[in-house]
């Protein structure tokens, strides 16, 4: 079936790397994503991994997929309060339907 | 260039009355994707138009339909609300010189129902 899975809560210490995983079903997805949401917004795309890529970096952004085990990666490096918010990890199937996780809430502990 | 925008940001009705929400997407985009968003289920999509056909359906009653007009602005419409249609709606919009691949998010219409 669909579904994309993801833990609801990541703590990280400000200045720390985060890393939210995501584990997704559906082999045939063409794109992977990464949205950002903060309070009271809507959902802001960060970064997205076509799935025949491994690895892109974009700024303090890095993204990993592993297509065989279908687990996509962010990582954040040097955490800041501003990165507060909800990560939401998104696959995007042959028919074109996007379906998301249910977001994984990132918490900055100074 | 401007943003996907949504109309109206928050909205309250009570059970059993309709509601119309809008979005404008993005210039040059012609594709508009409408979500429900949740504490409970999270974000589920509704409907994809694009060139005012609907192109993709999510598993929602028929209480809820869509259109797009030929500027690409779309509309959402529930019927007979329940209390149960309270939540945050999202549009999306993609397509022109940002590519299909990407959707890029209105703030959303708050709707609570009483």
């Amino acid at each position: 079936g669909e579904d994309v899975e993801q833990s609801l809560f990541l703590s990280v210490r400000e200045g720390d790397s985060s890393v939210i995983n995501c584990t997704y079903t559906d082999s045939s997805s063409t794109y992977l994503y990464w949205y950002k949401q903060e309070p009271g917004a809507g959902l802001q795309l960060l970064t997205y991994i076509f799935s025949n890529m491994d690895m892109k970096q974009d700024q303090r952004l890095t993204v990993l997929l592993n297509k065989k085990d279908k687990h996509l990666s962010l990582r954040i490096a040097d955490t800041q309060t501003g990165d507060s918010a909800i990560y939401f990890c998104a696959e995007r199937p042959r028919d074109d339907k996007i379906i998301f996780g249910k977001g994984t809430r990132l918490h900055i502990l100074p | 260039k401007a943003g996907v925008t949504q109309t109206p940001r928050y909205l309250i009705k009570t059970r059993g009355q309709q509601v119309t929400l809008s979005c404008s997407p993005i210039s040059g985009h012609r594709s508009v994707s409408w979500y429900q968003q949740t504490p409970g289920q999270g974000l589920q999509f509704l409907f994809e138009y694009f060139s005012e056909t609907q192109r993709n359906k999510g598993n929602f009653p028929g209480r809820f339909s869509g259109r797009q007009f030929s500027n690409s602005r779309s509309e959402m419409n529930v019927s007979t609300l329940e209390l149960g249609d309270s939540a945050l709606y999202l549009c999306a919009s993609s397509g022109g010189d940002t590519g299909p691949e990407t959707q890029y998010f209105g703030p959303g219409t708050r709707l609570l129902v009483l």
